[in-house]
């Protein structure tokens, strides 16, 4: 089992929907990241969270630490969200395990 | 412009030849770290390096190695040791505390 679990591996909306990506993990962390990989194969950092809510457009990051778990929500999804979104987890201060990500696909 | 830069973007290479990944970062960041990405699984830390002229094994360092000369500059060899080398080759490297990490655009590597 995956110490770090992402559902559901693919996704596909069509575009103004309400989008939530979820990640489980079985580890202690001291933080988790969100991240956006692009067709390119760039990683773009959108949230690092420890506790609580995190806000950015259209974008929401939770995290709920007694749960192990953490979604990404996406609101009035656009085409241009179609990525692949990564979750990660740090253990202690250097250490990240990563998810394998969902990929996301919104159409127009 | 501040950022993570990687070169090259596509590289191919010869079995049995060693192959150097070059990542420079402007940020002033103290950490940097190696990752490799194959389909369907996560990415995997190779090395990462806390300080100039420091640096520790990742979980999968077998088959490379890294030096960290200056802040700057960390940059990862593919050895012919290597059994699998073919895969999307990520930098990342991040300050402080929070030690979020941030990302080079990668090279692809493909061993012929």
């Amino acid at each position: 089992k995956n110490e770090v679990e992402q559902s559901p591996q693919n996704l596909t909306a069509q575009e103004g929907e309400f989008i939530t990506i979820n990640c489980s993990y079985s580890v202690g962390i001291s933080a988790l990241h969100w991240l956006q990989q692009h067709p390119g194969g760039g990683i773009v950092s959108l949230f690092m969270l420890s506790s609580g809510k995190k806000k950015h457009g259209r974008l929401i990051a939770t995290i709920n630490i007694q749960e192990k778990h953490s979604s990404l929500h996406i609101t009035a999804s656009h085409p241009r969200d179609s990525a692949v979104y990564i979750c990660a987890v740090r253990e202690g201060t250097y250490k990240y395990i990563f998810g394998t990500g969902t990929r996301l696909k919104v159409l127009a | 412009d501040g950022g993570i830069t990687q070169s090259p973007k596509y590289l191919f290479r010869k079995e049995g030849q060693n192959v150097t990944l070059s990542c420079e970062q402007n940020l002033n960041h103290d950490a940097m770290y190696w990752y490799r990405q194959d389909p369907g699984q996560g990415l995997r830390l190779i090395y990462y390096s806390q300080i100039v002229n420091d640096f520790q094994k990742g979980d999968i360092a077998e088959g490379y190695s890294v030096s960290r000369e200056k802040k700057e500059s960390f940059p990862l060899t593919v050895t012919s040791a290597q059994k699998n080398p073919t895969a999307f080759y990520l930098c990342a490297s991040s300050i402080g505390q929070n030690n979020e990490q941030f990302f080079g655009p990668g090279t692809r590597l493909t061993v012929l």
